[in-house]
């Protein structure tokens, strides 16, 4: 039973546009939502996280959404840039001493 | 400060040998996780350990083994490798069980069983 649902797998964005991806989960006892940035090579880093109760959270050029009704939250990026090519995955995880889930991967491309 | 250290970063085996994955982290962090990535499936949690001498299982723990008899060090075996564990293996540590904090990954171990 797949517990965080992320989409799409791939996207392909131009330069200055903004990228959205996706993720559903399924366990109401979540309560911490990260989105982690892996480039080639490397492992996955942390980029920016939130928790149920604020519905949005920015950082620079980077926003979460979250819809606890729906059950669903989602990462936006804002003028993306080549840089920013690379696979997003988000995660959950519930009370202390639980692991975080990941969902399965979005590659994102930025075309200049 | 060198944060999660994974070595090696590039190992070949043949199907029933076993091997051990090296994982240390110097940031005193309490718990300590072992995940593998592989194409399309995400990173799938193997074991974890929410401090030394405590282990448990995630996702996909057969096939694999771990202790954690310090703080800094979290080593995932394979007892007998098979083709099915080609994969990268990423380990992961975060100050303590709760979890307000992110992960830090290490650099990953690409695995190929022969």
């Amino acid at each position: 039973q797949q517990q965080v649902k992320q989409s799409p797998q791939s996207l392909i964005v131009q330069k200055g546009g903004i990228s959205i991806i996706n993720c559903a989960y399924e366990n109401t006892a979540f309560d911490y939502f990260p989105w982690y940035q892996q480039f080639p090579g490397k492992g996955p880093a942390l980029l920016i996280a939130i928790r149920p109760d604020v519905s949005e959270k920015k950082e620079g050029r980077f926003t979460i959404s979250f819809n606890k009704s729906a059950k669903q939250f989602s990462l936006h990026i804002m003028d993306s840039q080549p840089g920013d090519s690379a696979t997003y995955f988000c995660a959950a995880s519930g009370q202390a001493g639980t692991a975080l889930i990941f969902g399965k991967g979005t590659t994102l491309s930025v075309s200049s | 400060n060198a944060g999660v250290t994974q070595t090696p970063k590039f190992q070949v085996l043949k199907t029933g040998q076993s091997m051990t994955l090296q994982c240390a982290q110097d940031m005193n962090h309490e718990y300590m996780s072992w995940y593998r990535q592989d194409p399309g499936m995400g990173l799938r949690l193997i074991h974890y350990s929410v401090g030394a001498g405590i282990t448990d299982q995630g996702e996909v723990p057969n096939g694999y083994n771990v202790s954690r008899s310090t703080t800094e060090d979290f080593p995932l075996r394979l007892l007998s490798a098979a083709p099915s564990q080609t994969s990268v293996y990423f380990c992961a540590s975060s100050p303590t069980v709760g979890t307000a904090y992110g992960y830090t990954f290490g650099s990953g171990t690409r695995l190929t069983v022969v």
